[in-house]
């Protein structure tokens, strides 16, 4: 365990079901992000917070919608999604940004997401 | 371009022998860090270990050391003693700035050890 919980681990929808994905940290730390794993292709960062505020959106598309209430909760709001969405979705925390790297990330057990 | 090369799709090592996996990586940045990420079965990542560009001595921890050349741009993961739980995919990175002033790891695409018994 380390200390990054994320909810459902697994999640089927159809294209143009709405659904979220919910990220939740016990660490204390200031800075969250969501990373997108598919299958032969490196980790993809797409959306990172500091502070509840938003600092990096990496050309993500609009049918992604992050939120972060908090510094502990950081969801991912899905919406229309297609087929090649299909991916492992990471949550990862870190003590805080800009600091070049001198704070580790933690990730969640990620969320397997399928779409129909 | 910021990008990290793992040559080493997969890999395979007998119980209580010893691995080096690859990593080559760009970057124009000076200092930086490098880390290795493992990824078990089960999913979850954790750093196995990490490094920072400026130092000079090569990272150890327990049975997880690395071979560090900077003017290379090589960052190889030797793991001893292999044990089965060490069976994972593993993902070398480093931190890179963004266009928007942000940090990110910048990962590779990993490399699947199958530990034998």
């Amino acid at each position: 365990e380390t200390g990054v919980t994320q909810t459902p681990r697994h999640l089927v929808m159809g294209m143009t079901n709405k659904k979220s994905l919910k990220c939740e940290q016990h660490l204390g730390h200031n800075a969250m992000y969501w990373y997108k794993q598919s299958a032969k292709k490196p980790l993809e960062l797409m959306f990172v917070y500091n502070f509840k505020e938003q600092t990096e959106n990496n050309s993500v598309p609009s049918r992604f919608s992050p939120e972060c209430p908090n510094s502990s909760h950081l969801f991912l709001h899905l919406h229309t999604l297609q087929p090649e969405d299909s991916a492992l979705y990471l949550c990862a925390s870190s003590q805080d940004l800009g600091r070049g790297g001198r704070d580790t990330q933690y990730f969640g057990p990620g969320t397997r997401l399928t779409v129909l | 371009a910021q990008t990290v090369t793992q040559s080493q799709p997969e890999m395979s090592v007998q119980e209580a022998e010893t691995v080096t996996l690859s990593c080559t990586y760009d970057t124009s940045e000076n200092n930086y860090y490098l880390f290795w990420y493992k990824q078990p079965p089960s999913r979850q990542m954790i750093l196995v270990i990490r490094q920072e560009a400026y130092k000079q001595q090569n990272a150890t921890e327990n049975r997880f050391s690395v071979n560090f050349q900077k003017a290379a741009k090589s960052f190889s993961l030797k793991i001893s003693d292999s044990q089965l739980g060490d069976t994972a995919m593993y993902f070398c990175a480093f931190i890179a700035i963004t266009q928007g002033g942000s940090e990110k790891l910048v990962f590779g695409k990993g490399t699947k050890l199958t530990v034998n018994p």
